[in-house]
């Protein structure tokens, strides 16, 4: 159980155009996740929190038009990184938290996202 | 602001042999510690938290509040323990976002 599918797993894009990465929980319902940035050989970096039926939570430092998030429904958000440019290029890896299991504040992760700005 | 800190990016040691992974954290509150684990070409999976205060796989956690400490042992390592490992911090139990630290390879050799 628990799963949680990220998608797509690569994505090649042209400078100028926008990219959108989908995250699922598969068998859990999740108001919450989370979105990450990872730079080869570094750890993950926590880009904005998405709450379902409102608006993403932003860490700071992170712009809000660039990276645009939804989370419509309690099993998918989805991250739009607008406008892409090389410095785009990552790995964008989300996670979800259970709904019936917030006590438990246990996050599960997608495979993640690598992203190449061409 | 939170921190956590994983002193060694690589660690190698040989089957059989006992393992630490460090992990010490900065934080005013009462955090909540957990260790994460990636196996090659696989997610990150949860591996233990400090609040189950249970051995999972053989490695076992130990919050010391004192030294900010959340070390990763375990007494004999496995070919298959070789795998990424980071010490992340919530902020509290009651589900907050998570700061990871900067990971540590392990590496258990035959």
């Amino acid at each position: 159980g628990a799963v949680v599918s990220q998608h797509p797993s690569w994505v090649i894009c042209k400078s100028g155009t926008s990219v959108k990465i989908e995250c699922r929980s598969l068998d859990f319902q999740a108001t919450t996740m989370f979105w990450y940035r990872q730079f080869p050989k570094q750890s993950l970096m926590l880009m904005a929190t998405s709450n379902e039926g409102s608006k993403a939570t932003y860490e700071q430092g992170v712009e809000k038009d660039k990276f645009l998030i939804n989370h419509a429904s309690l099993t998918l958000s989805t991250l739009t990184v607008t406008s892409a440019h090389p410095e785009d290029s990552s790995f964008y890896i989300c996670s979800a938290r259970d709904l019936l299991a917030v006590a438990k504040n246990i996050q599960y992760f997608g495979a993640g996202t690598r992203l190449s700005v061409l | 602001a939170q921190r956590v800190t994983q002193p060694e990016k690589l660690l190698s040691v040989f089957k059989g042999a006992p393992v630490e992974l460090k992990c010490n954290y900065s934080y005013s509150g009462s955090p909540e510690l957990f260790w994460y684990v990636q196996y090659s070409r696989q997610r990150l999976q949860l591996l233990l938290r400090h609040i189950s205060r249970e051995s999972i796989k053989g490695f076992t956690a130990d919050l010391n509040k004192g030294e900010t400490s959340f070390h990763l042992k375990k007494p004999f390592a496995q070919e298959e323990d070789s795998a990424m490992y980071y010490c992340a911090l919530s902020e509290e139990t009651s589900g907050s976002r998570l700061t990871f630290g900067e990971g540590t390879q392990l590496t258990v050799n035959p």
